[in-house]
């Protein structure tokens, strides 16, 4: 597809369980970006991908969230032993990387909605 | 570290008169500034970007914005508002001195009500 497409778009889960949301970037941006926004509220960066590197892991808010990407390309983002407070919406965003890239604005999906009941 | 600060929660404005959604950033070096909408159950939706230039900036469905270095600020305007115009607006700040490729740094968003 043309956009950044991300799944499921909505996610129903038990506190405890484990989840894995998955981005699938455009085609060609080797830059990935996860970001959580609660209800209503502003945009807290998780984690940055350059290719299937991630220079950045400074936003994961603990030892139970991890991603990873393969082949350059699709990313998954685990939420192990989920709890309540992590209920929100995931976005997934890409772009590209390069010497032109600091103007490129980001590509966005349009998230995974998870509750945890 | 960057920072961008949005004060207002919500902006009401009525159809047909301007709107101003406002932003301010903080960067140690140059900023490179984006606004972006954000519809109902939908990801963000790039509007318009400032790297360098012009402090006018026009943008995607008849917004502008005016980047301002000595205020530190890059508000969101447009002359005449839609109902349709009703979403939540981002601004992002980036600073070429961060390392993290361009990630960019949210501010916490402005619901705009704009009302027939």
């Amino acid at each position: 597809g043309a956009g950044v497409s991300q799944s499921p778009s909505n996610k129903v889960t038990e506190k405890g369980k484990d989840v894995e949301l998955r981005c699938d970037p455009i085609s060609g941006h080797t830059a990935l970006y996860w970001y959580r926004q609660s209800l209503g509220q502003g945009l807290e960066f998780l984690i940055y991908f350059q290719g299937n590197s991630a220079p950045d892991k400074s936003g994961l808010p603990s030892d139970r969230f991890s991603a990873e990407r393969t082949g350059g390309s699709v990313s998954t983002l685990t939420i192990q032993r989920t709890q309540q407070e992590d209920s929100a919406v995931y976005l997934c965003a890409s772009s590209l990387t390069g010497r032109r890239s600091y103007n490129s604005p980001l590509h966005f999906g349009n998230g995974t909605r998870l509750t945890v009941t | 570290a960057q920072s961008v600060a949005q004060p207002e929660d919500q902006v009401n404005v009525a159809e047909g008169n301007p709107l101003t959604v406002k932003c301010t950033y903080s960067v140690s070096g140059n900023p490179y500034l984006f606004w972006y909408v954000q519809y109902p159950n939908r990801g963000l939706q790039f509007l318009l970007k400032y790297i360098t230039g012009d402090n006018l900036v026009k943008g995607s469905y008849g917004f502008e914005a005016e980047f301002n270095k000595s205020q530190t600020s890059f508000h969101l305007k447009k002359p005449s508002a839609l109902v349709s115009d009703s979403a939540l607006y981002f601004c992002a700040v980036r600073d070429m001195n961060n390392n993290a490729g361009n990630m960019l740094t949210f501010g916490g968003g402005t619901r705009l009500m704009v009302k027939p």
